[in-house]
C-alpha cells in the first residue's frame, strides 16, 4: 500500500498549457504540503493545507493554486507554464503540525 | 525565519567507513524538530532520523546517529558501517515545534558517495 502517490510521475507539456498533479495520501493525517525541488536539488516548502483550508503560501506565483476536495486529497493545479516551472514536486503529509511528513515519490515536470 | 545551512555539497568514503554529515542552523525558536532526510537516485524522500529540541539525548537508528548541539545550533549526522545503500543526497530539515504548517525548511544537501 502507498502512503502518499502522485500522478503522473513524469509531465512534460509545452509552456503556455495548464496541467495539474494530483496527490493522495491514504494515512489519514490532518495536514498536506506541495514542496518543489528545483534543478539543484533545492526544497523548498509551496503550500500546507489543513482541514480545507491554505494554511500557508509562500511566495509562489498565482498561477500555482491547490485544490483539496476532501482530506486525503491535495492536487496542485498550474497555468500558463513558464520554462522556470521546470521541477520535481513532492506532496507530503503529516499526522499533525508536528509529527513527520512523509513524501510522495515526486513529479518531475519538463516545461518545452 | 529559519535558515539549514550544510556546508558540504559532496562527500565521498570507503565502504564499511564512518562518515559525518554537518548541518548548522538558525533560529530564534526555543522548541523545534530537526530532520535527516535521505534522497537515493530514486528520488524518494526517506526519513533517516529526527530530534526533538528539547530532548537532550541525541537520537540514534541503528547506524545513523545524530550529534545534537542546541547552543551551537549544530546537528550533524554520523553513520556507521557505510554501505553501498547509502550513497544519496543527505538534507538536514528544521521545522519549528507547533508549525507543521509551515513546512520544513531544508538545506541544500550533501551528496554522499559510497565507494566500494
Amino acid at each position: 500500500d502507498t502512503a502518499v502517490s502522485q500522478t503522473p510521475k513524469y509531465l512534460v507539456t509545452q509552456m503556455g498549457n495548464d496541467k495539474s498533479i494530483k496527490c493522495e495520501q491514504n494515512l489519514g493525517h490532518d495536514t498536506m504540503y506541495w514542496y518543489k525541488q528545483d534543478s539543484k536539488k533545492f526544497l523548498k516548502i509551496m503550500f500546507s493545507y489543513n482541514n480545507k483550508e491554505l494554511i500557508i503560501n509562500e511566495t509562489v506565483p498565482n498561477r500555482f493554486s491547490p485544490k483539496s476536495p476532501d482530506k486525503a486529497h491535495l492536487n496542485l493545479h498550474i497555468n500558463s507554464l513558464e520554462l522556470g516551472d521546470s521541477a520535481v514536486y513532492f506532496c507530503a503529509s503529516s499526522q499533525d503540525r508536528t509529527g513527520e511528513q512523509f513524501f510522495g515519490p515526486g513529479t518531475r515536470l519538463t516545461v518545452l | 525565519a529559519q535558515t539549514v545551512t550544510q556546508s558540504q555539497p559532496e562527500m565521498s568514503v570507503q565502504e564499511a567507513e564512518t562518515v559525518t554529515l554537518s548541518c548548522t542552523y538558525d533560529t530564534s525558536e526555543s522548541n523545534y524538530y530537526l530532520f535527516w532526510y535521505k534522497q537515493p537516485p530514486s528520488r524518494q524522500m526517506i526519513l533517516v532520523i529526527r530530534q526533538e529540541a528539547y530532548k537532550q539525548q541525541n537520537a540514534t537508528e541503528n547506524r545513523f546517529s545524530v550529534n545534537f548541539q542546541k547552543a551551537a545550533k549544530s546537528f550533524s549526522l554520523k553513520i556507521s558501517d557505510s554501505q553501498l545503500g547509502d550513497t544519496a543526497m543527505y538534507f538536514c530539515a528544521f521545522m519549528k515545534l507547533g508549525g507543521g504548517a509551515d513546512g520544513l525548511t531544508f538545506g541544500k544537501g550533501t551528496h554522499l558517495i559510497i565507494q566500494p
